[in-house]
């Protein structure tokens, strides 16, 4: 499998700042994304990385270093509706690059 | 601009009956991929169609699962003689190409009495 390693469950108070950090198996990886799913709901793409640093996107932003097989989503002015698990998804080159393999999300829980 | 389609996006059956999952890709899509969420884990990739085509049902079951993607029409996913097992949410997601930028429908929670 591909290990993806990430926290179970995060609480954080409304307009503080979280980091969910996320480690996966170096070997053949491609890529990595972030996808947000609030509970019933579809998974929502979150962001892309590729080349190590980071990718700042409004409130949210992205980490990768390839090299250490870690990744970090850092979520800024937390807001209730931030209140979702957080799937860390890396992708590996070869046939089932297409396939994307979820960790079982981190649950963010944004308090008063 | 319609996203992914699914339905019924609640489907309860007995043991033994036959489920059906429908899929609608993104307008301009042509690539769909099934995955599944069982409670507490995290999604699961099953098959990946194009249309008329399987190209990759590594992730799906030996038994009781098919899935198929025809000309005209949505996806279909199949799942005959339901265990308790099966009870999961099952996602849909299309791409425009074979990418893994991957766009999710809402689901089909499916729980099996």
């Amino acid at each position: 499998g591909q290990n993806i390693d990430q926290p179970t469950e995060m609480t954080a108070t409304e307009g503080a700042i979280v980091q969910i950090n996320c480690t996966y198996q170096t070997s053949g990886f491609n890529g990595l994304f972030w996808y947000q799913q609030h509970a019933g709901e579809a998974p929502t793409f979150l962001s892309y990385n590729v080349l190590d640093g980071l990718e700042e996107k409004g409130r949210f932003s992205s980490f990768l270093s390839r090299s250490k097989g870690y990744s970090y989503l850092l979520l800024k002015e937390l807001q209730m509706k931030d209140s979702a698990s957080y799937l860390c998804a890396p992708t590996y080159s070869g046939a089932g690059s297409y396939q994307l393999t979820f960790g079982k999300g981190t649950k963010l829980s944004v308090i008063p | 601009n319609a996203g992914v389609m699914q339905n019924p996006r609640h489907l309860v059956r007995r043991r033994g009956q036959e489920a059906r999952l429908r899929c609608s890709p993104m307008k301009g899509h042509s690539h769909v991929y099934w995955y599944r969420q069982l409670p507490e884990e995290g999604l699961k990739f099953m098959v990946y169609l194009q249309k008329e085509n399987i190209i990759d049902e590594s992730g799906m079951p030996k038994e009781r699962f098919s899935a198929e993607f025809p000309k005209e029409g949505p996806s279909i996913l199949r799942i005959q003689q339901v265990v308790r097992g099966d009870s999961a949410a099952y996602f849909c997601a299309s791409s425009p190409g074979r990418s893994n930028e991957q766009y999710f429908g809402p689901g089909t929670r499916l729980t099996v009495t």
